[in-house]
């Protein structure tokens, strides 16, 4: 099946700082990859949908400033937090939909644990 | 609003037996019906879907079936097998092309050996 990639697996940063995580589709072209976070035995809320080469949708509630998302090609998403801080932690999962094949599910990437001191 | 709904957060079936994980939603737009099996601190995996043409989708030991009169789905997993034991969520989305996808909470299965 179709793979999808994250890095870093997990990181830890101070506040104040900026982390920017990587989701890669290894082996298909996505035109459109989404980001999620989940808290703590919680569902997975959508942050944003990316569409490569314009600008991600937010859904309601989401910072735009504070979680830039940057789809620069059809392999590679970015999700930068910018001035993190410690309610910021929290595990963030990327899922890319297959645009030349018209596949009709969403890959997810294995998730990034960030956790902010 | 929470328009997908898993009102069980847990569920413990013996080996061998039946697994049933329910799932509502409450917007009648959505057409297409997707489950996933989450292990902890990974992304999750997509096990099986249906659209709303159909009402009983069927691949190996997982059924799910959909009833959009009641706007309810299942999954049936039969039997249960103890790597079975993750974490499910349904999903629904208005379409299958590039519409976000709007998740239940998560049913916990635990399959005992």
């Amino acid at each position: 099946g179709a793979v999808v990639s994250q890095h870093p697996s997990w990181v830890i940063c101070k506040s104040g700082t900026s982390v920017k995580i990587e989701c890669r589709s290894l082996d298909f072209q996505a035109t459109t990859m989404f980001w999620y976070r989940q808290f703590p035995k919680q569902s997975l809320m959508l942050m944003a949908t990316s569409n490569e080469g314009s600008k991600a949708t937010y859904e309601q509630g989401v910072e735009k400033d504070k979680f830039l998302i940057n789809h620069a090609s059809l392999t590679l998403s970015t999700l930068t937090v910018t001035s993190a801080h410690p309610e910021d932690s929290s595990f963030y999962i990327c899922s890319a939909r297959d645009g030349m094949t018209g596949l009709d599910t969403q890959y997810f990437g294995p998730g990034t644990r960030l956790t902010v001191l | 609003d929470q328009q997908v709904k898993q009102n069980s957060p847990s569920l413990s079936v013996q080996e061998g037996r039946i697994s049933i994980l329910n799932c509502d939603y409450t917007n009648s737009m959505f057409d297409y019906f997707l489950w996933y099996k989450k292990y902890p601190a990974e992304g999750p995996t997509f096990l099986i879907s249906i659209s709303s043409i159909k009402d009983k989708n069927e691949d190996g030991r997982f059924t799910v079936f959909l009833n959009k009169s009641a706007k309810h789905l299942s999954l049936h997993i039969v039997p249960s097998q103890p790597g079975d034991s993750a974490v499910y969520f349904c999903a629904a989305s208005v379409g299958n092309t590039g519409n976000q996808f709007y998740f239940g909470t998560g049913t916990s299965l635990t399959v005992i050996p």
